[in-house]
């Protein structure tokens, strides 16, 4: 099965620095890769995702980059604002079978 | 379009009660269905998962059940809850290329 591991477990940054997470799997087979964010008291919820043939994709402030021969993909926040304030997992996978979760990211953003 | 729909929010049981935690999904057939517990400030436990009508996984050994009745709809029960049973329970509904939608999830208090 795949191992998961997302570090760090916790990080705390200023309004308006970038924020990155960065996310290590171990199935070479993998070639989906998604971020979930999960505010207090809610659902995760899907924010960006990659697939393996492309090693960068953007969305507005956040980004996801993939390193599939180091087997690591991170997600990338800039600008940060307080709302970005969650707990983010990652979840790399083989299209088609079940997802395996990271611990999380505890994000805090001070204004 | 594809939702998932989960009740009740909040639920305080006492030690001993039954329990049962509904998921409805709409918009897809025949999906693949998971129930996950979160413990506060911790990860995403997979508990179950149905690929279909009466078919149940179980990844961990535990006080609960989990059944597939109709193919848009999966409940969590228990017959006698344990302190330890309480969490944040998720549901989520896999939609192939499109990651997992979670349900906004049952926050529940065993006392």
């Amino acid at each position: 099965g795949e191992n998961v591991e997302q570090h760090p477990s916790t990080l705390s940054v200023q309004e308006g620095d970038s924020a990155v997470i960065k996310c290590t799997y171990s199935d070479s087979a993998s070639n989906y890769f998604p971020w979930y964010k999960q505010e207090l008291g809610k659902g995760p919820q899907l924010i960006i995702d990659i697939r393996s043939n492309v090693g960068e994709k953007k969305d507005q402030r956040i980004a996801v980059t993939l390193n599939k021969t180091a087997k690591h993909f991170s997600l990338h926040i800039t600008e940060t604002q307080p709302e970005d304030s969650a707990v983010y997992f990652c979840a790399p996978n083989n299209a088609g079978n079940m997802l395996t979760f990271g611990g999380g990211t505890r994000l805090m953003v001070k204004p | 379009s594809q939702t998932i729909h989960q009740w009740p929010a909040t639920l305080v049981q006492p030690v001993g009660s039954p329990l049962s935690l509904e998921c409805t999904v709409e918009g897809t057939s025949n999906p693949n269905l998971y129930w996950y517990r979160q413990a506060a400030g911790r990860g995403l436990q997979l508990l179950f998962y149905s690929v279909g009508i009466g078919q149940i996984s179980s990844e961990v050994p535990q006080n609960l059940s989990a059944s597939r009745p109709q193919d848009r709809q999966f409940i969590l029960s228990s017959k006698k809850l344990l302190l330890s049973d309480s969490g944040f329970y998720l549901c989520a509904l896999d939609r192939g290329n499109y990651g997992y939608t979670f349900g906004s999830g049952t926050r529940l208090t065993v006392v």
